[in-house]
Formats: C-alpha cells, structure tokens, sequence
C-alpha cells in the first residue's frame, strides 16, 4: 500500500525558534497534501491544503505566516512551524492524495505524525 | 463550517459485545471515511464509502452510509481488546479536502 513519512518523529524545541516538518509520499505521487493538527485525546483539525507548485490554502483562523507550507514537488511537502511557542505544542499529521488514484474515493494516506513540544 | 458529530464520545466495553459508533452531520458528502488512530500514530483508513446507503463490512465490522449521504455508523460485533483506539469518520465534498469527526474513543475490556 501507499506509504506517507514525516520527519522528525518528535522534536523539542525553545519558544522562538522555528521548526520544519517534512512529508513525503515514499511510493507514489501526491498532487495534493493536507497537514492536520492534533490536541491529546482530540480529533484532527485541518490546518491547509498544500498543493504542488502553487500556494497552500489555509483553513480559516490558521495563521499562513505562522505556519509556512511549502510543496515544492509531487512526494514532499514541509511545514514550518516559525517563532514557535509552548501553545504550538501539538501533534502535526499529514496526509497525500494519490494522484493516479484520483476520483469517487478520494483515498488519502496518512503519515506517521510529527510531536512537536516547544518549551 | 461543516460539523461532524460522533457518538458516543467514549465508549468502554467487555470482550465479545457489540457496540455501534455513529457519525453525523448536516451536510452532504461525497464520500465518507473510517479510520481507527492508536495513541501517537497517524489514523489508518478502514473504509471508504461513497454511495448513499452503501454498506461495507471489513470482517468483524460494518459500516453503513446513510441514504441521503450525511451520516454513517459502524457496528463492531464481538469486540476484542485489539479493536481498543480512537475511531474517526471522516466527510470529503469532492473538493479532496476531508473534514473529521469529533472521534470515539474505545476500550474494549479482557
């Protein structure tokens, strides 16, 4: 089956410095890419949606210059969490849609997630 | 803002019972998602279904679209101590942006 990575796993980081999270679809190409957030015993919240070679799309009340998305190629897709800051602290998953595999289903595959603490 | 509403919100049952998790909103969708999440992992997709009224079964569970495609359910039927996690549904409206449910969170009892 289609397999989505992200890197790093976890990370720790001090209030203010940024971030980067990298998502990857590891065998298939991913026109698409959504990056989720989610708070413990929560459900996931749609952050944006990246698209390759054009501006991600953010859901409403998700700051862009707070959370910089960048697709810059049909398997990777990063957010930079930037001036980051204890209240950021959060679960970061992301997910691809297959592009071949386009249609009624709209399959997406989700990474592993991403814990970022910002202390 | 579409609203997915799950019931029940957590849900703690013994080994062997059935239990039905329920998935429901105002709007429409164009297809509608299942997902089971373990603690610190990303959800892993169970179903998808995508015509109204349409039901699924994966083994032990059972999943059902609503006619008019707003709601779903899925019906576990002898629970097992594996099936314990946090169950999402999940709504797509074709514009390949999927909106979550509010999750239940299952145990399921030795």
């Amino acid at each position: 089956g289609a397999v989505v990575s992200q890197h790093p796993s976890r990370v720790i980081c001090k209030s203010g410095t940024s971030v980067k999270i990298e998502c990857r679809s590891l065998d298939f190409q991913a026109t698409t890419m959504f990056w989720y957030r989610q708070f413990p015993k929560q459900s996931l919240m749609l952050m944006a949606t990246s698209n390759e070679g054009s501006k991600a799309t953010y859901e409403q009340g998700v700051e862009k210059d707070k959370f910089l998305i960048n697709h810059a190629s049909l398997t990777l897709s990063t957010l930079t969490v930037t001036s980051a800051h204890p209240e950021d602290s959060s679960f970061y998953i992301c997910s691809a849609r297959d592009l071949w595999l386009a249609g009624a289903t709209d399959t997406q595959y989700f990474g592993p997630g991403t814990r970022l603490t910002v202390l | 803002t579409q609203l997915l509403e799950q019931s029940p919100q957590f849900l703690s049952i013994q080994e062997g019972e059935n239990l039905t998790v329920y998935c429901n909103s105002s709007s429409v969708f164009s297809s509608l998602q299942w997902y089971r999440q373990e603690p610190g992992e990303g959800p892993v997709l169970l179903v998808t279904v995508v015509t109204g009224g349409e039901v699924k079964k994966l083994k032990r569970l059972t999943f059902q679209f609503g006619d008019a495609r707003k709601d779903s359910s899925l019906h576990i039927t002898a629970a097992q101590p594996g099936d314990t996690g946090l169950y999402l549904c999940a709504g797509g409206q074709g514009t390949y942006k999927y909106i979550f449910g509010t999750g239940t969170r299952l145990k399921v009892l030795a």
